[in-house]
């Protein structure tokens, strides 16, 4: 079954900083890697998503991801965090096309990033 | 497009209690998702359609849970009778190609049984 760790279940960095959240997926291929983002009482926005190619994804908000395989990791990362990012990230991995699971997505238990000013 | 939009966004009822909770996918989205958020479980898929078919209710947690959805523009999920442990956040998501494609999310409604 796939799943996906989170490691840091909550993150505080001052503006201007730069950040990386940690994804870890257990799956026994590649599989599909997303991130999103939920700002206090609002639906998820999808941040990022991976497929295949590239390994290093950009993704809306100046947020971008890397694709390790050797690691099983997606982690997220930004140069320069503002004040807006403040809010509780997941990952998610969804798998491949052809099994009983394709469709659904497993989302990490999330890391909340708190900015300084 | 006004995006998924639920209803209502906040239900406060009594255990034993039957609840509806209401969903309006994006137009041309072909898969909906019935998600729900909890501090202890995370965010967990509970149902999902294609085409207005269940295809995975696999995340359903009792028979008391039960979700339709009669037309390609509205779902629900019903919970009959509520209980306490029933409090979260249920969200719904739509997407028009499953797998790789983006689920564009609801904001939720929040429930709480008392």
């Amino acid at each position: 079954a796939q799943s996906v760790t989170q490691p840091d279940i909550h993150i505080t960095v001052s503006e201007g900083a730069s950040l990386e959240l940690r994804c870890n997926y257990s799956y026994g291929a590649t599989p599909y890697l997303f991130w999103y983002v939920q700002s206090p009482g609002q639906g998820l926005q999808l941040l990022l998503k991976y497929f295949s190619g590239d390994t290093l994804v950009q993704g809306i908000k100046g947020f971008e991801a890397e694709f390790k395989r050797s690691q099983s990791s997606f982690n997220l990362r930004k140069p320069s965090v503002h004040w807006s990012d403040a809010a509780e990230y997941f990952c998610a991995v969804g798998a491949l096309p052809g099994g009983t699971s394709y469709g659904k997505l497993t989302f990490g238990q999330g890391t909340i990033l708190t900015v300084h000013p | 497009d006004a995006g998924v939009i639920q209803s209502p966004r906040h239900e406060v009822t009594e255990m034993g209690q039957e609840v509806t909770l209401r969903c309006k996918p994006i137009s041309g989205h072909d898969y909906l998702f019935w998600y729900r958020q909890t501090m202890m479980r995370g965010l967990e898929l509970l149902i999902y359609f294609n085409n207005n078919v269940p295809i995975d209710d696999s995340g359903m947690p009792e028979d008391r849970f039960s979700a339709k959805m009669p037309n390609a523009s509205f779902s629900t999920l019903k919970i009959q009778p509520s209980e306490p442990r029933d409090s979260a956040v249920y969200f719904c998501a739509s997407s028009h190609r499953q797998g790789t494609d983006t689920q564009y999310f609801g904001p939720g409604t929040r429930l709480t049984v008392l």
